[in-house]
């Protein structure tokens, strides 16, 4: 069962834009994370977000977290080439040995 | 300091054929995990691990086995394969889960797995 989905699935902006990516989830939550996937390559991790945060930055990153809503988002600021990526967000509502990943937000960015 | 190495980084299979999947991190890392990717699904857990001589099953266990007789390795392996098998592969190790240190994942560059 998925915890966390992603909205979009796709994204498609120009270079220099911002590209916002959303994250909703189900169960209660102690953190959340963004990680990034370059194409056939390993996860990343961005950043996490604890419960009992409400905004969290990282360079031209800006994650929320609205644990009223149960969702999250992920701005990238002043977005370059080298954000072409997919972004999955993950929780550990299952329990912290268990975090569970969203579909993915694909992101293009043209330049 | 080659954090998670996972190898191969290709492999066909034939139906019933048996592999081992290999995972070895070079950070001491307690935490361990293996991950399948399969389009439009996400990353789906397998199997864990909390340390050296426990494991416990993921949301995807059926047909997959893991042993963790050292820190540093955690190999998986696929009994029987079948075609429904077939997806990307990833393994990942933390340093703690479930405590106040950091828990996010380091991911290796997984294995790409065929089942004809």
């Amino acid at each position: 069962s998925q915890q966390g989905e992603e909205d979009p699935q796709a994204l498609s902006i120009q270079e220099g834009e911002n590209a916002t990516m959303n994250c909703s989830y189900k169960t209660s939550i102690n953190n959340l994370q963004w990680y990034r996937q370059n194409s056939g390559r390993g996860l990343v991790h961005l950043i996490l977000i604890r419960s009992n945060e409400r905004e969290k930055h990282s360079g031209r990153l800006r994650v929320t977290l609205d644990t009223s809503k149960k969702s999250s988002s992920l701005l990238i600021t002043a977005s370059r080439a080298a954000d072409t990526a997919s972004y999955f967000c993950a929780t550990d509502g299952q329990g912290a040995q268990k975090l569970v990943f969203g579909q993915g937000t694909r992101l293009t960015i043209n330049p | 300091n080659a954090g998670v190495t996972q190898t191969p980084k290709f492999q066909v299979l034939k139906t019933g054929q048996s592999m081992t999947l290999q995972c070895a991190q070079d950070m001491n890392h307690e935490y361990m995990s293996w991950y399948r990717q399969d389009p439009g699904m996400g990353l789906r857990l397998i199997h864990y691990s909390v340390g050296a001589g426990i494991t416990d099953q993921g949301e995807v266990p059926n047909g997959y086995n893991v042993s963790r007789s050292t820190t540093e390795d955690f190999p998986l392996r696929l009994l029987s394969a079948a075609p429904s098998q077939t997806s990307v592969y990833f393994c990942a190790s933390s340093y703690s889960i479930g405590g106040a240190r950091d828990e996010k994942l380091f991911f290796g560059s997984g294995t790409q797995l065929s089942v004809l």
